[in-house]
């Protein structure tokens, strides 16, 4: 059964980076059917798509974060990372890592996800 | 802002049927039959009900069916149970370089 665990600090410091690392178990992550992806929700908000990355290493981002984003893979490790600069407390949120169809899009399923708050 | 349109909330009473829409538009919604539902019980990961507008996952139950017409997709709940009380968030296939587009979430309360 495919398990996807998110890691990494939960408090960071405004105008530093944020880094959160996804351990995949129970699937490859080199499929060529699947995209593997960032979604964070801040506290009472909606979901917001934050970029997603192919087994290739081929990114895609939310234009929106896309000059503060980077999203990598170590498929020897099945696992992938996400580096988001210069944050602000508008960057807190519980950030998730979930598997992603690529012809669809849909997620499917998520890690437990991990609330990172920023702040001095 | 988000890219699709969910209510805030909507309430049903046990038994009863309700009913949760998402709107989008011709780049998303409308033009493509990849529209998703994700259930979010408090503190837990969203977890996927439909796929692909109608299509439920393994495991899923027939309670909840979607649907979809012009540029809204909707889902609907059937004999509304307790456990069914969560926030349920749309996603879509989008053309735009955005990707994949979310909903605001709609919380169901159950009466």
């Amino acid at each position: 059964q495919l398990q996807l665990q998110e890691s990494g600090p939960g408090l960071v410091m405004p105008s530093e980076t944020l880094s959160l690392t996804c351990t995949v178990s129970g699937d490859s992550i080199s499929s060529s059917t699947y995209y593997w992806g960032w979604i964070r929700q801040p506290p009472g908000k909606g979901l917001e798509w934050i970029g997603s990355i192919y087994y290739s290493g081929s990114t895609y981002y939310n234009p929106s974060l896309k000059s503060r984003v980077t999203i990598s893979l170590d498929t020897s490790k099945s696992q992938f990372s996400l580096r988001l600069t210069s944050v602000t407390a508008t960057d807190t949120a519980v950030y998730y890592c979930a598997r992603q169809v690529t012809w669809e899009r849909k997620f499917d399923p998520w890690g437990q996800g991990t609330l990172v708050t920023v702040s001095s | 802002q988000s890219a699709l349109t969910q209510p805030a909330s909507v309430s049903g009473s046990p038994g009863q049927s309700i009913t949760i829409s998402c709107t989008g538009t011709s780049s998303d919604v409308g033009d493509y039959n990849y529209v998703s539902w994700y259930q979010q019980h408090p503190g837990k990961a969203p977890k996927l009900m439909i796929y692909e507008v109608s299509n439920r996952p393994s495991g899923v139950s027939k309670r909840f069916s979607g649907s979809k017409s012009g540029n809204t997709a909707s889902l609907t709940i059937s004999g509304l149970q307790a456990e069914d009380e969560a926030d349920y968030h749309c996603s879509s296939y989008t053309s735009s370089s955005t990707f994949v587009v979310f909903g605001g979430g709609t919380k169901v309360t159950v009466l």
